[in-house]
Order: structure tokens, then C-alpha cells, then sequence
């Protein structure tokens, strides 16, 4: 079975401070990650995904996180927070050995960026 | 850019009640998921469809039904709604790829209120 765990429900950071919002994981096979932001009275935005290839993976908005195998961590981080950051992020995992485009997904961690 | 709408962004409903909620996308993908959001909770599959009339449940299906009558279109029915599926219910949609990696997209979600 796959599961993803968030183990901050919030996150305070001061505005240019950077940003960290952590995510492990836990599948049979080789995982698939994603991170998903969601505003306030928004549906979910994609950020950005790992499938394979280099650790490192670029998103939306400066975002950024590293698939790290042997931590089963996929965390997110901003160098520099902006206060428009301040929203609900989740983690997304599926399994390779798992039928179907199924997703895992996090309980949510939110940021809140102070000025 | 892909869109998915949902008809309704805030619905109110009584015990008992048979409630429709509908979803539609514009870029003829062929996977669309039905999800519910709870505080510290994340988000949970209530079910999802990879075809037209072709549906399988998610991890908490009970209580709901859905209907794909055309591929651009997913409803999620409760039957007899009940308090306890006061929630946000979030539609989302994805291309199928072999590997199962693509992104999903999310309409805006319907938050849900059973008096």
C-alpha cells in the first residue's frame, strides 16, 4: 500500500526567509510524487512532480523539492518565502506497482508567511 | 490550459436528501476522480472513472455513487445525505498515459453542507 505523511500541520516563516514544507513516503515499487498547493477558496494548483531522472525537480512560483530515496523524503522549499506563499500544501504519492492513476495524498501542511 | 468546473462552489442540503454534484472538463481526458477534503484529513478518493460508464471506488466509497455518461462529464450522487459528509468535494481530471504519472487537475471544489 502507499502512503505520504506530512508531519507539520503548519509552518510559520518570515517573508524572504526560506521555506521548508516536508513529505515522506512509503510505496512498494518505485514512487511517483507530486506537491499540489491550494489557496484560499481555490481548487488544488500542481506544482511540480518527480517520475524519475535527476533528485532535484523546478516547479511553479520559485518552488523546488529533491526526491531523497534512501529518507523516502520529498520536501518542498522556496529560498526566499513571499507572503502570497502563504497557502495549504499536499503531498501526492503513487506507486509504481499500484493499479490505476491513484493518488495518495498528504493531510495538508499550511504556510503562513508573516511580512 | 485545462478547466474543470464543478456546478456549484458552496450547496446546502438536508438530512435525507438526494444530492447531485457535477463535474465537467474541457480537454477530453479520460481519467476524472472524485475526492473529499477534511481538515488534517488531506484529500480521499471517493471514486474515479478511466472510460465513459466505467467506474471503480476509491478508498471510501460508501454512501456515494457516481454517473459517466459522456467523457466529459462525472457526477458523484449521495443517495441520502447525511451530517457527517458535510465536506469539500474536489473533481479533478487526467489524461491516460501507460505509466500512470501524469498530473491531475482539480476544479474548484464544492463545499458541501448537510443540515
Amino acid at each position: 500500500a502507499q502512503s505520504v505523511a506530512q508531519p507539520e500541520d503548519q509552518v510559520n516563516v518570515a517573508e524572504g526567509n526560506p521555506l521548508t514544507v516536508k513529505c515522506t513516503y512509503s510505496v512498494s515499487g518505485n514512487p511517483y510524487l507530486f506537491w499540489y498547493v491550494q489557496y484560499p477558496n481555490r481548487g488544488l494548483q500542481f506544482l511540480l512532480k518527480y517520475i524519475t531522472g535527476d533528485n532535484l525537480v523546478k516547479g511553479s512560483y520559485g518552488f523546488e523539492a529533491e526526491f531523497n530515496k534512501s529518507q523516502t523524503s520529498f520536501h518542498l522549499k522556496k529560498p526566499s518565502a513571499l507572503v502570497s506563499d502563504s497557502a495549504l500544501y499536499f503531498c501526492a504519492v503513487r506507486d509504481e506497482k499500484a493499479a490505476g492513476n491513484k493518488l495518495t495524498f498528504g493531510g495538508g501542511t499550511r504556510v503562513l508567511v508573516k511580512p | 490550459d485545462v478547466k474543470v468546473t464543478q456546478s456549484s462552489r458552496y450547496l446546502v442540503k438536508r438530512t435525507g436528501e438526494k444530492v447531485f454534484l457535477e463535474c465537467v472538463q474541457d480537454m477530453d481526458h479520460e481519467n476524472m476522480f472524485w475526492y473529499r477534503q477534511d481538515p488534517g484529513l488531506g484529500l480521499r478518493l471517493i471514486y474515479f472513472s478511466y472510460d465513459v460508464k466505467m467506474k471503480e471506488k476509491g478508498d471510501i466509497p460508501e454512501g456515494y455513487s457516481v454517473s459517466r455518461e459522456k467523457k466529459e462529464r462525472f457526477s458523484l450522487i449521495l443517495e441520502s445525505a447525511s451530517t457527517n459528509q458535510t465536506s469539500m468535494y474536489l473533481c479533478a481530471s487526467s489524461p491516460r498515459s501507460g505509466r500512470f504519472t501524469d498530473t491531475q487537475y482539480f476544479g474548484p471544489g464544492t463545499r458541501l453542507t448537510v443540515l
